[in-house]
């Protein structure tokens, strides 16, 4: 356990449905992120939250939103999704965003979009 | 530009026998560098971190990596392989002047360790 839990661990949703990921951290860290990992393809970063505020949005789609409503929680908002983001979504926290610290990662979950 | 490089997708050894994973990175400035490792259905675990001092760096697991500036190299490195090494390893770079902490991840190398 690395102190990053993640629900659902997986989930498929059809082209219109509207899905939430969630993410918890228990470590106390200040700073989290969701990246997005595809097959034989580095891992994509695509939000960072430091202390709650939006600190990069790495030009991602607006059918994903991220929520980070405190320091402990973190969501990602999933609406009209294309086949094409099925992929493996992966959380991670760290101390802060500074990229000085080890960043935890959670488990993931595994998206299919049919 | 930041990025990283593992030149190989998979890495075959047999236990007992050292192993090496290499990754090459490109930064503007003086980097932060990790390794990582992905068990299959898990997330990434943190193995070991090079920020400053000395250029070994020893970590979990028995493994150590070695940054060498003048060949902008930070090869993975374990003496002695066991087969549950096997798994999915990463390198990631932070340029040390980047005012964001992000982190650019290389594609991963496969590690499979026989018995």
């Amino acid at each position: 356990e690395t102190g990053v839990t993640q629900t659902p661990r997986h989930l498929v949703m059809g082209m219109t449905n509207k899905k939430s990921l969630k993410c918890e951290q228990h470590l106390g860290h200040n700073a989290m992120y969701w990246y997005k990992q595809s097959a034989k393809k580095p891992l994509e970063l695509m939000f960072v939250y430091s202390l709650e505020e939006r600190v990069e949005n790495n030009s991602v789609p607006s059918r994903f939103s991220p929520e980070c409503p405190n320091s402990s929680h973190l969501f990602l908002h999933l609406h009209t999704l294309q086949p094409e983001d099925s992929a493996l979504y992966l959380c991670a926290s760290s101390q802060d965003a500074s990229g000085t610290y080890e960043q935890y990662f959670g488990p993931g979950t595994r998206l299919t979009v049919t | 530009a930041q990025s990283v490089a593992q030149p190989e997708d998979q890495v075959n050894v047999a236990e007992g026998n050292p192993l090496t994973v290499k990754c090459t990175y490109s930064v503007s400035g003086n980097p932060y560098l990790f390794w990582y490792v992905q068990y299959p259905n898990r997330g990434l675990q943190f193995l070991l971190k090079y920020i400053t001092g000395d250029n070994l760096v020893k970590g979990s697991y028995g493994f150590e990596a070695e940054f060498n500036k003048s060949q902008t190299s930070f090869h993975l490195k374990k003496p002695s392989a066991l087969v549950s090494d096997s798994a999915l390893y990463f390198c990631a770079v932070r340029d040390r002047g980047s005012t964001l902490g992000r982190l650019y991840f290389g594609r991963g190398t496969q590690l499979t360790v026989w018995p």
